[in-house]
């Protein structure tokens, strides 16, 4: 397994554009979390899923913002209309019960880089 | 509402030398994670201390946790030039959902 994959690693949009990105967790991790990071910040927690389920979204995630993960596998993050403000790093990271009970972290991606010009 | 606070934010030192990054969080939690970020970069998990009293080492980085004082501490000795990055501690803020919560980061520079 080669970890938690996103796609694109950059990207550069106009305002007002939508943009989707995407996130492929380790095949056997059934939570998925999404995290913004701006410049000189700690992430900040956006959503998270359960399987398909989306158990829980931030006040982060305004009305612009939606997450998918249909079938439980790979999710995406869709921003629509976007805003300057939007400009930052958004991660994904993946676990499971059993990653907790042993005592590990999350495993993040390596994150897409979106500017908004 | 769950906060975590690092100190310093920013942090300069010669190589060789010792110095600690301390973390502090606002309310009980199970668990404490140490993230290493490189520029850039995503991040790396470095450790995870799960009950009062742990202590971790790997290589040149030791991470400690005192639930009672809300304190988890990073202590760096004889610090290398490869060290330099960010380092962000978080913390579960709640049970069930595993969501972290992080700190603002400590930007690190060892210098040669």
């Amino acid at each position: 397994d080669t970890g938690v994959s996103q796609d694109p690693r950059h990207k550069i949009t106009k305002r007002g554009q939508n943009v989707t990105f995407r996130c492929d967790p380790i095949s056997e991790h059934n939570r998925l979390y999404w995290y913004r990071q701006t410049l000189g910040q700690g992430p900040e927690f956006l959503t998270y899923f359960q399987n398909e389920a989306q158990l829980e979204k931030s006040r982060l995630l305004s009305d612009r913002f939606s997450a998918e993960r249909p079938k439980g596998s790979f999710s995406t993050l869709e921003i629509q209309r976007t805003e300057q403000g939007d400009s930052a790093m958004y991660l994904c990271a993946s676990s499971s019960p059993w990653v907790v009970q042993g005592g590990y972290g999350y495993t993040f991606g390596s994150g897409t880089r979106l500017t908004v010009v | 509402e769950l906060k975590v606070e690092q100190n310093p934010l920013f942090l300069s030192m010669q190589e060789g030398k010792n110095y600690t990054i301390y973390c502090n969080y606002s309310t009980t939690s199970d668990r404490l994670y140490w993230y290493r970020q490189d520029p850039g970069k995503s991040l790396e998990s470095l450790f995870v201390l799960l009950s009062n009293g742990a202590v971790k080492q790997e290589g040149r980085l030791m991470a400690s946790l005192d639930t009672k004082a809300r304190l988890s501490t990073l202590h760096i000795t004889a610090a290398v030039h490869d060290l330099s990055a960010t380092y962000f501690c978080a913390v579960d803020a709640t049970s069930g959902t595993y969501k972290y919560i992080f700190g603002t980061g400590t930007r690190l520079k060892v210098l040669a």
